[in-house]
């Protein structure tokens, strides 16, 4: 697509529910990114997808985080028992191509979404 | 790992030209970004740099200091619409500041 799509926009939840966020990238773009981002703070890592692969998911904050990208083009990320904290706005970003991190000519550039704002009650 | 440090916000007025440093620790680097948020959207692309020097970009520039471990963001003839918060990001880990609020006064 032209953007970054993301689905839903607004999620509202009760403590210990499960969801599951989605993410369309642009075409083409073969890595994509989530991130976590709270009141005042800036963009939180959680986890990054080479292809189908998860090439970095060292930051999922505990094992109720779980994100897969089965096709190598959209990725759903997917929060078990939801706990309060878990309330932030989940924002994914794609970008063209990713060379282990290397950055190659701005290749790392992000485009993001609108992200997912997630409360839980 | 990555420590990223910017200032919290800057107050400027319309017209004129606001310096936004960064300051960063990092166990490897590949570049570094700086990124625009309004409030309420998403983040979008600024700048990036990978060498010492400074980048320009019409009323935008973006320095680096590889050695110093730092970088800031210019922003000349400030207008209404640059009120936005600026995120300074490494390129490694992919690690971003908790971004600066500018506001932008008449």
């Amino acid at each position: 697509g032209a953007g970054v799509s993301q689905t839903p926009s607004n999620k509202v939840t009760e403590k210990g529910k499960y969801v599951e966020l989605r993410c369309d990238p642009i075409s083409g773009h073969t890595a994509l990114y989530w991130y976590r981002q709270s009141l005042g703070q800036g963009p939180e890592f959680l986890i990054y997808f080479q292809g189908t692969g998860a090439a970095d998911d060292s930051g999922l904050p505990n094992d109720r985080f779980f994100a897969v990208r089965p096709e190598g083009s959209v990725s759903t990320l997917k929060i078990q028992r939801t706990e309060r904290g878990d309330s932030a706005v989940y924002l994914c970003a794609s970008s063209l191509i990713d060379l282990a991190g290397q950055g190659l000519s701005g290749a790392n550039v992000l485009t993001f979404g609108a992200g997912s704002r997630l409360t839980v009650l | 790992g990555q420590n990223i440090d910017q200032p919290t916000e800057m107050t400027a007025t319309e017209g004129a030209i606001v310096q936004i440093n960064c300051t960063y620790q990092t166990s490897g680097f590949n570049g570094l970004f700086w990124y625009q948020q309004h409030a309420g959207e998403a983040p979008t692309f600024l700048s990036y740099n990978v060498l010492d020097g400074l980048e320009e970009k019409g009323r935008f520039s973006s320095f680096l200091s590889r050695s110093k471990g730092y970088s800031y963001l210019l922003l000349k003839e400030l207008q209404m619409k640059d009120s936005a918060s600026y995120l300074c990001a490494l390129d490694y880990k992919l690690s971003f500041g908790a971004g600066t609020t500018v506001t932008v006064r008449a």
